[in-house]
């Protein structure tokens, strides 16, 4: 059974880069056939799909933020991570960390991260 | 604006058959998978429909997913106040190459 928990800045001043890492735990992020992604929440609506990463290391982004999004993943720390920049307040959103094995129903969510962009 | 189009809102009484609707285009519900996502609100969304009939271990079989063209729909039976929540339609778009939600149907249990 996979844990996922993200960590990282609360508080993000406009125009800044927002950074969050998503910690691994209780299996191999290089496991075969699986994906790893990032979504966020803004308050009061719809879920949006950031971007995710392949455990080939293939990644796919949102092109509404494309230009601004990195997902990288460090095995050595079983960690994955996202990187935006150039945050605006239209980025303030609970932002969740997951992992799904491709096909078959498992997947692993984390708990979610409010992130508030605001000088 | 969601690329997938699902009703804001709908509404049942325990013991209820109600269903949701998602419709989207050719590049999206038509060529890939649909899942389907509960979220209780203030919690994590939980994946409750998967390559659009499939349930995961632990969902109820009083969920059910099904597909058609460029349309899909989620049905649960029994209703009950337990299941009110925010539910998502989901999909891999070709055009976009990127994964599409709907922008969620919230479910009253009345």
């Amino acid at each position: 059974q996979l844990q996922l928990q993200e960590s990282g800045p609360g508080l993000v001043k406009p125009s800044e880069t927002l950074s969050l890492t998503c910690t691994v735990s209780g299996g191999s992020i290089s496991s075969s056939g699986y994906y790893w992604g990032w979504l966020r929440q803004p308050p009061g609506k719809g879920l949006e799909w950031i971007g995710s990463i392949s455990y080939s290391g293939t990644t796919y982004y949102n092109p509404s933020l494309k230009s601004r999004v990195t997902i990288s993943v460090d095995t050595s720390k079983n960690q994955f991570s996202l990187k935006l920049s150039s945050v605006t307040a239209a980025d303030t959103a609970v932002y969740y960390c997951m992992g799904a094995a491709a096909g078959t129903g498992v997947d692993y969510w984390g708990q979610g991260t409010l992130v508030t962009v605001s000088s | 604006q969601s690329v997938l189009t699902q009703p804001p809102s709908a509404s049942g009484t325990p013991g209820q058959r109600v269903t949701i609707s998602c419709s989207g285009s050719s590049s999206n519900i038509g060529r890939n998978y649909l899942y389907w996502y509960q979220q209780v609100p203030g919690t994590t969304p939980k994946l409750l429909i998967y390559r659009n009939n499939q349930r995961p271990s632990g969902v109820p079989d009083r969920f059910s997913g099904s597909k058609s063209g460029t349309s899909a729909s989620l049905a649960i039976s029994g209703l009950r106040s337990e299941d009110e929540a925010d539910y998502y339609c989901a999909a891999w778009d070709d055009s976009l190459s990127g994964q599409v939600f709907g922008g969620g149907t919230k479910l009253t249990v009345l």
